[in-house]
């Protein structure tokens, strides 16, 4: 079965610092990968979704993230990080019906 | 455009009661996917509907059970809860079944079991 693995359950990074969220995939297809943000007592948002257009996908807020089919992975990135992109991250994938979620990445940003 | 709506946000029950949990689709949406999101943890799916029939179940007893009516809500039932059945509830909509599809997610309805 697919799947995700998100690499770090915290990250802290500094008001303007580069954000490095990892996500590696198990497949033996090309996936469908999603990342999404869910902030305190909210539901998920969608940041970006691969769908194998392009390899380098720009999402919401400032996100991108690259499919890289050699290291399987689909890391999102932000140059820049702002208070506000405090939160949870959850990267996923899709087989057949179902989104299959890591266990996310907590944010918090320091100023 | 409206989007998903869940009711209610939040409700206690206790140990061995039954529960029923609520989820508008967004509008010209015919899917509706159920998580369970656990404290600490990502969202695992339940089960989804898609034009009023079960299309797919995840590792849930059966015990959870769902419906989809015709204008494309749905309802999470849950019987005979227990304390691990604790979490925040999700709902998704989506415009159909693809791979591709986004999913548009409610708030959530936070369940306490005690």
């Amino acid at each position: 079965a697919q799947s995700v693995t998100q690499l770090g359950s915290h990250v802290s990074v500094s008001e303007g610092a580069l954000v490095l969220l990892r996500c590696n995939y198990s497949s033996s297809v090309p996936p469908y990968l999603f990342w999404y943000v869910q902030y305190p007592n909210q539901g998920l948002q969608l940041l970006l979704k691969y769908t194998s257009a392009a390899t380098l996908v720009k999402g919401i807020n400032g996100f991108e993230a690259e499919f890289k089919k050699s290291e399987t992975s689909f890391h999102l990135t932000k140059p820049s990080a702002h208070m506000s992109d405090a939160a949870e991250y959850f990267c996923a994938v899709t087989l057949d019906y179902k989104l299959s979620f890591g266990a996310g990445t907590t944010v918090t940003v320091r100023a | 455009e409206t989007g998903v709506t869940q009711s209610p946000t939040h409700l206690i029950k206790t140990r061995g009661q039954q529960v029923t949990l609520r989820c508008s689709s967004q509008s010209g949406h015919n899917t509706v996917s159920w998580y369970q999101q656990a404290l600490g943890q990502g969202p695992q799916f339940i089960f989804q509907y898609y034009r009023e029939e079960e299309n797919g179940r995840g590792n849930f007893p059966p015990r959870f059970s769902g419906l989809q009516f015709p204008n494309y809500s749905s309802e999470l039932n849950v019987n005979a809860l227990e304390l691990d059945d604790s979490a925040l509830y999700l709902c998704a909509s989506s415009q159909n079944t693809g791979e591709a599809s986004e999913a548009f997610f409610g708030q959530g309805t936070r369940l306490t079991v005690v």
